[in-house]
């Protein structure tokens, strides 16, 4: 059974146009990761959150938000997406404090046209 | 500055032969973990290395941690077809933070 869940798999957006990506856990884990990764290179943090605790990261653009209403779901949103923001983006879960073993969901690929 | 430096960053090597990829960095790590993703796939988790020295085996794959816990290694003993992928390391730097980071990667392709 999936334990991190993401959705949708595939968007396409406009570029300008807000979108959301989102994520469920059924793993009852602390923290929640956001990851960026582009072709061929490794999964760039955008933030995470502990609990209800928002860890941004300094090179993380403004253009990219982040809620997380309870502990299983967790939304990225990005407000105007840019031709360069089209990527995989994976979302991540751990305990915590200690085990940060992480679970992937499967990732949402996003295009901008 | 990249915290988690691999090395290769591609290899490709027939099937049958034993090859090492190595994580190296410059800072002390917590923990440590080794990922394998498959394309259009999340990261799955292959192992983590916690103590100093310690060496781990999964099947054919064996991780060992530095005794500085600032480096890692991983070796595949007889590389499959399957074994094909992208491997991550990954570590959490202070203890209790949380923050995962992630190395550069090494791509692996096993040719039949």
């Amino acid at each position: 059974d999936a334990m991190v869940i993401q959705n949708p798999r595939y968007q396409v957006t406009q570029f300008g146009k807000p979108v959301t990506l989102s994520c469920s856990q059924t793993l009852n884990h602390n923290v929640m990761y956001w990851y960026q990764q582009k072709s061929s290179q490794a999964p760039k943090l955008l933030f995470h959150y502990y609990d209800k605790d928002f860890n941004n990261e300094a090179d993380t653009p403004d253009n990219f938000q982040s809620r997380r209403p309870n502990t299983s779901f967790c939304f990225l949103d990005i407000r105007s997406p840019g031709l360069g923001d089209a990527a995989m983006y994976l979302c991540a879960t751990s305990r915590g404090r200690g085990g940060t073993e992480a679970f992937f969901g499967q990732g949402t690929r996003l295009t901008v046209v | 500055t990249q915290l988690l430096e691999q090395s290769p960053q591609f290899l490709s090597i027939q099937e049958g032969e034993n090859l090492t990829v190595y994580c190296n960095s410059s800072s002390v790590f917590s923990s440590l973990q080794w990922y394998r993703q498959e394309p259009g796939e999340g990261p799955v988790l292959l192992v983590t290395v916690v103590t100093g020295g310690e060496v781990k085996k999964l099947k054919r794959l064996t991780f060992q941690f530095g005794d500085a816990r600032k480096d890692s290694s991983l070796h595949i003993t007889a590389a499959q077809t399957g074994d094909t992928g992208l491997y991550l390391c990954a570590g959490e730097i202070n203890f209790g933070n949380e923050k995962l980071t992630f190395g550069t990667g090494t791509r692996l392709t096993i040719i039949p």
